[in-house]
């Protein structure tokens, strides 16, 4: 079974503070990706990898940055945390490019993550 | 831009039952993918149905199928004899055909009653 694994599930930050979400698949996959997920806005796509090293800016980049060192680790970085970034974080991966029908998007658990 | 519209932010049905989620998108594509994807209160997420816009034949996977009306952008996704463990956020998805961006709708959560 493929396996998304994202780092903590709950997180509490202080505003201001530089915050991590590691996100770690184990099935070889091309394709990472980060959502932040709200209520009535269902997910957006913050960043996404396509290759070590690469990245692309989803819809809702800004606050954000993203690191992709090695094919299964995908980071997700806010250098400096603010209270409108509390929401429900969800990594995903898919297996390559470009998608197709056949593309099914594994997920990890979501970390929910609080900003004070 | 391409959207996906959920218009119903929650509904219930009867264990045994039948549901329906509707799901409405807009694009100026021709070629395209659509899922649904299910996301329980465990909070995985996991592909419940997946449809090719230029396959006219409706999916189906055991108790679920999606109605597709390409004309009309629409999606739609039927539960039949709904289970207490389908009691869940569902959310439409769209993929536009050689592109890695899956662009999902707001979500429709269902609960299901004994």
């Amino acid at each position: 079974d493929v396996k998304v694994t994202q780092s903590s599930r709950y997180l509490v930050k202080r505003t201001g503070e530089k915050v991590f979400l590691e996100c770690v698949q184990d099935m070889d996959h091309e394709n990472m990706f980060w959502y932040r997920q709200d209520p009535g806005l269902g997910l957006r796509l913050i960043y996404f990898s396509y290759d070590v090293k690469m990245k692309e800016k989803g819809d809702i980049p800004e606050g954000y940055s993203v690191s992709r060192e090695k094919k299964e680790r995908f980071s997700l970085i806010l250098e400096s945390a603010s209270t409108n970034q509390t929401s429900m974080y969800l990594c995903a991966s898919t297996l390559d490019r470009p998608s197709s029908m056949n593309t099914e998007a594994f997920f990890g658990q979501g970390t929910r993550l609080t900003v004070v | 831009a391409q959207t996906v519209t959920q218009s119903q932010p929650e509904m219930s049905v009867q264990e045994a039952e039948t549901v329906t989620l509707s799901c409405t998108y807009d694009t100026s594509e021709n070629n395209y993918y659509l899922f649904w994807y299910k996301q329980p209160p465990s909070r995985q997420m996991i592909l419940v149905i997946r449809q090719e816009a230029y396959k006219q034949q409706n999916a189906t996977e055991n108790r679920f199928s999606v109605n597709f009306q390409k004309a009309a952008k629409s999606f739609s996704l039927k539960i039949s004899d709904s289970q207490l463990g389908d009691t869940a956020m569902y959310f439409c998805a769209f993929l536009p055909y050689n592109t890695d961006k899956l662009i999902f709708g707001t979500g429709t959560r269902l609960q299901v009653f004994p």
